[in-house]
C-alpha cells in the first residue's frame, strides 16, 4: 500500500479563495482524521471519521472549514474563504478502527494564504 | 476536554546519552498512548506504543514507561545517536475508533 496520500503537496494562494485539500487513506482503514499543525498550536485535530460519518468536528475553527468523505478512500478539507491566518500544515491520517490502533499519517499539505 | 501536555518542549542531549520525555493525560478513560516521531518535512510516524493494560514497553534503545494512577507516561531513549533528532509526540486515545489527542511536542537534539 502506498500509505495516506495527500494533495497537493504545497499550496499558494491569496486572502479570500477556495482551497480543497484532498486525502487518499489507506484502503481497509475505516477512522480518518484531519489535523491542523503550527508553531504555536501544535499539532490539532480538526475533524475525525468513522466509517466515512463524521464524529467529532468540534476542532474545527469556523464555519468557514468543511471537510467531507463521500466513500471510504476519499475525503476532502476545504476553507471558503481562506485568510492568513489559516496558513499551516494539514495532515490527514487512517487507522484501521478495529483492533489495530496505529494512525498512519500523510506527507501533509503545506498551505499558504498570502 | 480531553488534553495531553508534554515536557519539555525542547531537549538537547550529547550523543550516546539517555533522552526522557513526559507526558499526562487528563481522561482517565484513555488506553492507547502511542509516541510518534516527525522529521522535517514528513508527516509524524509511530515509533512504539502502549496500552492501559502494560506498564512498560521495551523496543531496542526505546521504552514507554505507563502509570495510569498518576496519569502519566514516558518515552526513554537510550544510547542516542545523531539520526534520533526530530520532534517526538506524545498521544493519547480512548480507543481504537475515538480520536487521537496529541501532546505539543517536544524537539530533540543530539549533540556529536
Amino acid at each position: 500500500d502506498a500509505g495516506v496520500i495527500q494533495s497537493p503537496r504545497h499550496e499558494v494562494t491569496e486572502m479570500g479563495q477556495e482551497v480543497t485539500l484532498r486525502c487518499k487513506p489507506i484502503s481497509g482503514h475505516n477512522s480518518l482524521f484531519w489535523y491542523r499543525q503550527t508553531m504555536m498550536r501544535g499539532l490539532e485535530l480538526l475533524i475525525y471519521f468513522n466509517n466515512n460519518v463524521p464524529i467529532d468536528d468540534s476542532g474545527m475553527p469556523e464555519d468557514r472549514f468543511s471537510a467531507k468523505m463521500p466513500n471510504a478512500s476519499f475525503s476532502t478539507l476545504k476553507i471558503q474563504p481562506s485568510e492568513p491566518r489559516d496558513s499551516a500544515v494539514y495532515f490527514c491520517a487512517s487507522r484501521t478502527g478495529t483492533g489495530g490502533s496505529e494512525a498512519f499519517f500523510g506527507q501533509g499539505t503545506r498551505l499558504t494564504v498570502v | 476536554g480531553e488534553n495531553v501536555e508534554q515536557h519539555p518542549s525542547t531537549l538537547s542531549v550529547q550523543e550516546g546519552d539517555s533522552a526522557v520525555i513526559k507526558c499526562t493525560y487528563s481522561d482517565s478513560a484513555s488506553n492507547y498512548f502511542p509516541w510518534y516521531k516527525q522529521e522535517l518535512g514528513k508527516g509524524p510516524q509511530l515509533i512504539i506504543d502502549i496500552r492501559s493494560n502494560v506498564g512498560e514497553k521495551k523496543d531496542q534503545r526505546i521504552a514507554v514507561t505507563l502509570n495510569k494512577t498518576a496519569k502519566h507516561f514516558s518515552l526513554h531513549i537510550t544510547e542516542t545517536q545523531p539520526e534520533d533528532s526530530a520532534v517526538y509526540f506524545c498521544a493519547a486515545s480512548k480507543s481504537s475508533a475515538s480520536k487521537i489527542i496529541f501532546g505539543s511536542g517536544t524537539r530533540l537534539s543530539i549533540r556529536p
